[in-house]
């Protein structure tokens, strides 16, 4: 079965510091992953997906097979970006639509 | 998108009641599920809602304390039998228009049992 990992509960940075949010997953097939991102007083809602290969809101994140790892970035965090961060993975066949979730990541950047 | 409606948004209620939570969607959606989001752990997949036969269950959780009922194609409800302080949580629907992953969620339910 699959499994997620955020081995952070607690992240603290700085205005303009660098940000990186961890998340290791376990899955012999090809999973797809997931970052979804819930502000305070506002629904979780999806950020990014690994097989987009895309920047939202100057977040990225790479998918390492070799590392079985799909860690979250930002070069310059900023004070908007204090949320849970949750990373997800679809594993694909009979789970088809279904996301197993890591324990989510609480972000706080500060001023 | 897919907007969600949740009912109750927070109850408080009494050990060894049941409550029922109501998940209503904008529009027709193949795939409905629910999550369990507890203080400081992960968002837990309950079961996932089949439309017109008996919902999918995941490991660790049973139909005798979260009976689950989708009538139709917008809307689904998830019943918390028998509660106790350890169903103490936020209760969430999501849904998938296309099953690649993109879930979107319900503000959620938030259930305190005394």
């Amino acid at each position: 079965a699959q499994r997620v990992t955020q081995p952070e509960k607690l992240l603290s940075v700085f205005k303009g510091a660098p940000v990186e949010l961890k998340c290791n997953y376990s899955y012999s097939g090809s999973p797809e992953l997931f970052w979804y991102v819930q502000y305070s007083r506002q629904r979780l809602q999806l950020l990014l997906r690994h097989i987009s290969r895309e920047s939202i809101k100057g977040f990225t994140a790479d998918l390492n097979k070799g590392e079985t790892s799909f860690h979250l970035k930002k070069p310059f965090a900023q004070e908007e970006d204090s949320a849970m961060y949750y990373c997800g993975i679809n594993a694909g066949g009979t789970s088809y639509g279904k996301l197993t979730f890591g324990q989510g990541t609480i972000l706080t950047v500060h001023p | 998108s897919a907007v969600i409606s949740q009912k109750p948004s927070r109850d408080i209620c009494q050990r060894g009641t049941s409550l029922t939570i109501q998940c209503q969607v904008d529009s027709q959606v193949t795939m409905m599920f629910w999550y369990r989001q507890q203080p400081g752990q992960s968002l837990t997949l309950i079961a996932t809602a089949n439309q017109g036969s008996e919902a999918t269950y995941e490991s660790g959780f049973v139909i005798d304390k979260f009976p689950i009922s989708r009538p139709n194609l917008t809307f689904s409800t998830l019943t918390v039998s028998n509660m106790s302080p350890e169903d103490s949580s936020i209760y969430l629907c999501s849904v998938s228009r296309t099953g690649a992953g993109e879930l979107f969620f319900g503000e959620g339910s938030r259930l305190t049992v005394l």
